[in-house]
């Protein structure tokens, strides 16, 4: 099974501010890397896929990059609706899909 | 629109069996690009894949859960179903319905749809 790891836990910023988020797989995955948002009491959205595409819906403050085990998920001039938990999720090798524990964006 | 609702009891008794059902519209499970997934979220925790089903009717499911794990499709009804065994309090969680990507769609294997989800508590 591959182990996701996202850094940092939680990550207070001001909007406007730059965000950089995370996420280390325990073996290489290739491109094959998803992140999410969730909101409180919702579902979570696909945020991008294939490590650096960008679902549809979001704007392109929002970029992912990174290849194998190392992804990060920036995250520019932040919004007030940007401040969500954001998940990392691997696809290359499954079963089992995995998931990153989530690293929490909030306002400072 | 796609849309994804999950249906089920919200409360199930300690040892007994949650079953799930997500109804799905504005799409075709039967259509054969997407797999089609449950996926679970314990109060305040992570994501848990739970299993994904292909209109076929193949299936894989979380190792961590395939003992007492049964997805399946009911193309008829253009529905899809989850079937936990003997549950415990650990089952407590938000289960989520998601349409997952394949090989033959750009967002691969990922979860590019998902339903509100519904809470299932087990208690006595």
């Amino acid at each position: 099974e591959i182990v996701m790891t996202q850094s940092p836990a939680t990550l207070s910023l001001s909007p406007g501010e730059s965000a950089t988020l995370s996420c280390r797989a325990s073996q290489s995955v290739g491109a094959n890397l998803a992140w999410y948002q969730q909101k409180p009491g919702q579902a979570p959205r696909l945020l991008i896929f294939g490590a650096s595409t960008r679902a549809s819906g979001f704007p392109d403050r929002f970029s992912g990059s990174g290849s194998g085990t190392e992804f990060t998920l920036t995250i520019r001039s932040l919004q007030s609706e940007d401040f969500a938990v954001y998940y990392c999720q691997q696809y290359n090798n499954w079963p089992p899909i995995t998931f990153g524990p989530g690293t929490r964006l909030e306002i400072k | 629109q796609l849309r994804l609702q999950e249906s089920g009891p919200g409360l199930v008794k300690p040892s007994e069996t949650l079953s799930l059902t997500c109804i799905v519209s504005g799409d075709f499970i039967y259509s054969g690009a997407y797999y089609w997934a449950w996926i679970r979220q314990s109060p305040g925790k992570g994501l848990e894949w739970i299993g994904s089903v292909f209109y076929s009717g193949s299936s894989f499911s979380n190792p961590s859960l395939a003992s007492r794990v049964t997805v399946s499709a009911d193309t008829s009804q253009n529905q899809f179903s989850l079937t936990l065994t003997s549950v415990t309090a650990a089952d407590t969680a938000v289960y989520y319905c998601a349409r997952q990507g394949s090989e033959h769609t750009t967002t691969s294997f990922s979860f590019d749809f998902w339903g509100p989800g519904a809470l299932v508590t087990v208690s006595s």
